[in-house]
């Protein structure tokens, strides 16, 4: 089955800096990557997601990349605000959303 | 997250017990999951259902069991609760975009 590797697992960044979040995954049949934001005592949200069929895909402050060769994917986000502090989740699937696999989760801290 | 209810929010339980966790919808979608989630390891699929009448085992099944008779529900039995389903467990739907929109959660502590 599927699986999914995420790094780093916490990353502090400066208000303004920007911040990079990689995911690999094992599945060449997996065609849906999601990215969820988990603030703390609520349930993941869905911040962006890209298919199989695009290389990149942007939405305001945060794209995501996608490299099939490599199996990997990645989430960016630029000019970040205390309010990015979360945690981040990558997650990988067949069939939009069917039996998605998770990565472990990163700890994003924005100091102001 | 208007849409996906989950109850009870917070649970102790002693071990050998049992109980239901509770997840309804009112947004009529046929995908609907659980899943568990422990620190340092995600998010990990329980079960799911992809519509009412069908189940299926996701990817840590042992020591839960489904039903779904409804569409808006999709209630996850524990038969004999261990200390290792302490966790916390969200409820999710899958919406016609592929999201998987969820629940704010059911934190469980086995004794």
């Amino acid at each position: 089955g599927e699986n999914v590797e995420q790094h780093p697992s916490t990353l502090s960044v400066q208000e303004g800096d920007s911040a990079v979040i990689k995911c690999t995954y094992s599945d060449s049949a997996s065609n849906y990557f999601p990215w969820y934001k988990q603030e703390l005592g609520k349930g993941p949200q869905l911040i962006i997601d890209i298919r199989s069929n695009v290389g990149e895909k942007k939405d305001q402050r945060i794209a995501v990349t996608l490299n099939k060769t490599a199996k990997h994917f990645s989430l960016h986000i630029t000019e970040t605000q205390p309010e990015d502090s979360a945690v981040y989740f990558c997650a990988a699937s067949r069939g939009y959303g069917n039996k998605l696999v998770f990565g472990a989760g990163t700890i994003l801290r924005v100091k102001s | 997250n208007a849409g996906v209810t989950q109850t009870p929010k917070f649970q102790v339980l002693k071990t050998g017990q049992s109980m239901t966790l509770q997840c309804a919808q009112d947004m009529n979608h046929e995908y609907m999951s659980w899943y568990r989630q422990d620190p340092g390891m995600g998010l990990r699929l329980i079960h799911y259902s992809v519509g009412a009448g069908i189940t299926d085992q996701g990817e840590v099944p042992n020591g839960y069991n489904v039903s779904r008779s409804t569409t808006e529900d999709f209630p996850l039995r524990l038969l004999s609760a261990a200390p290792s389903q302490t966790s916390v467990y969200f409820c999710a739907v899958r919406r016609e975009t592929g999201e998987l929109f969820f629940g704010e959660g059911s934190r469980l502590t086995v004794l």
